[in-house]
C-alpha cells in the first residue's frame, strides 16, 4: 500500500520556539493533505485542508498564522507551530490522499507527538 | 449540526465476539471509515462502506445501513493485540471527513 512518512516522531521544545512537521507521499501523488490534532483519549480533529500550490483551508478555531501549512509539492506539505507553547503540546498526524484513486484512499503518516516544556 | 456518535469504551473476552456500533448525521453522505488506532499511533485503514450491507474482511466485518444512518464493525475471534480505540468516520457531502470520537475496545483474558 502507499506510504505516508512524517518526521519527527518526537519533539521536546521550549516554550516560544517554533517547530516544522514534515509529512511526505512516498509513492504517490498527494494533491490533498490534511493536518489534525489529536489529544489524549480525544479523536482526531482536523486542523485544516491543504492543496497543492494553494493556501490551506483552516479549520474553525485554528489559528492561521500560528500553524503555518505550506503544501509546495504533490508529495510534501510541512505544518509549523510557531512560537509553541505548553498548550500546543499535543499529537499532529498528516494524511495524504491519493490524488490517483478515490477519496477512500486515505493514508496517515505515523504521528509526531509534541512536547512543550 | 453534523455528529457522529459511538460508545465511550467496550470490554470484551479473548476469543469472543463484539460489535462496535456508529450512528451518524451529516450533511451528505459519501461513504463510511473505520480505522483502528493503537494508543500513540496513527489511525489504520480497516474498512470503507458506501453502500448498505455487509463487507468481510477475514476477522473484521463491517456493515451500513443508510437509511438509518447507522454502521457497525463486527470483530470476531478477538486478540489481545485488538485492544485498541476504533474510529468511525463519514465523509460528507464536501469530502470531508467527520470523525467520532473513538471506541476503546479493551480485551480480556
Amino acid at each position: 500500500g502507499a506510504v505516508v512518512s512524517q518526521h519527527p516522531s518526537w519533539v521536546i521544545c521550549k516554550s516560544g520556539t517554533s517547530v516544522k512537521i514534515e509529512c511526505r507521499s512516498l509513492d504517490f501523488q498527494a494533491t490533498t493533505m490534511f493536518w489534525y490534532r489529536q489529544f489524549p483519549k480525544q479523536s482526531l480533529m482536523l486542523m485544516a485542508t491543504s492543496n497543492e500550490g494553494s493556501k490551506a483551508t483552516y479549520e474553525q478555531g485554528v489559528e492561521k498564522d500560528k500553524f503555518l501549512i505550506n503544501h509546495a509539492s504533490l508529495t510534501l506539505s510541512t505544518l509549523t507551530v510557531t512560537s509553541a507553547h505548553p498548550e500546543d503540546s499535543s499529537f499532529y498526524i498528516c494524511s495524504a490522499r491519493d490524488g490517483g484513486q478515490g477519496y477512500e484512499k486515505l493514508f496517515f503518516g505515523s504521528g509526531t507527538q509534541l512536547s512543550v516544556l | 449540526g453534523q455528529n457522529i456518535d459511538q460508545p465511550t469504551e467496550m470490554t470484551a473476552t479473548e476469543g469472543a465476539i463484539v460489535q462496535i456500533n456508529c450512528t451518524y448525521q451529516t450533511s451528505g453522505f459519501n461513504g463510511l471509515f473505520w480505522y483502528q488506532q493503537h494508543a500513540g499511533e496513527a489511525p489504520t485503514f480497516l474498512s470503507y462502506n458506501v453502500l448498505d450491507g455487509l463487507e468481510e474482511k477475514g476477522r473484521f466485518s463491517s456493515f451500513l445501513s443508510r437509511s438509518k444512518g447507522y454502521s457497525y464493525l463486527l470483530l470476531k475471534e478477538l486478540q489481545m493485540k485488538d485492544s485498541a480505540s476504533y474510529l468511525c468516520a463519514v465523509l460528507d457531502s464536501n469530502y470531508q471527513l467527520i470523525w467520532g470520537a473513538g471506541t476503546k475496545l479493551i480485551i480480556k483474558p
